[in-house]
């Protein structure tokens, strides 16, 4: 299996558009997880998914952002609109059951 | 709400020498316990993964303690060589299948 897949790998953007990030997990995993990683404040949990339903979404930051999965093997993560204090490295992460979690190699977003 | 800490920050090894890596956890309600290595600008790799009935876990040079009741995890790497430099990261699962992560004890071992 090739891993977890991210694209972008490296996202610039002004601040007010939108960003979208992408992820497909390791085939056959039946949750996937969207962190955040800062200097200051580490890797944090933003949202997680059990097959392709949303359970846990209290780390999304704000309404701005939003994620989907619109079925086992693809999710998005949405910031509209991005703001400076957005940037930071963000991973999608999957793992069958609730065992060993698999990350990806994570898409660094700048806004300016 | 679950809160890990990894100390120290960051230590410079000389080659050769052993790495004690500490971390620690405020519940001791947890279902496994995960360490991961980071390179610069790379994402995550798992090095070993203790579950909670457990105590510890090895995988060639690496070896992982658990001490649940104390809220405890060591991570050893013998005979350190310059390919370990690279900040590793402690994780614990808890909860809602919810994982808390340490900031990291970013190694470098000089040649």
């Amino acid at each position: 299996d090739a891993g977890v897949i991210q694209s972008p790998r490296h996202e610039v953007t002004e601040m007010g558009q939108e960003v979208t990030l992408r992820c497909k997990p390791i085939s056959g995993h039946d949750y996937l997880f969207w962190y955040r990683q800062t200097m200051m404040r580490g890797l944090e949990l933003l949202i997680y998914f059990n097959n392709n339903v949303p359970i846990d979404d209290s780390g999304m930051p704000e309404d701005r952002f939003s994620a989907k999965m619109p079925n086992a093997s693809f999710s998005t993560l949405k910031i509209q609109p991005s703001e400076p204090r957005d940037s930071a490295v963000y991973f999608c992460a999957s793992s069958l059951l609730i065992y060993e979690q698999y990350f990806g190699p994570g898409t660094r977003l700048t806004v300016t | 709400k679950q809160e890990v800490t990894q100390i120290p920050a960051a230590l410079s090894v000389p080659e050769g020498e052993n790495l004690v890596l500490n971390c620690s956890f405020t519940d001791s309600a947890i279902y496994n316990l995960q360490w991961f290595r980071q390179d610069p600008g790379k994402g995550l790799t798992s090095l070993l993964l203790i579950q909670s009935s457990q105590r510890e876990q090895t995988s060639g040079r690496l070896n992982a303690s658990l001490d649940k009741s104390s809220g405890r995890s060591t991570l050893y790497i013998a005979a350190s060589q310059p390919g370990d430099s690279a900040t590793y990261l402690c994780a614990v699962l808890y909860g809602n299948n919810r994982l808390a992560f340490g900031k990291g004890n970013q190694v470098v071992v000089i040649p």
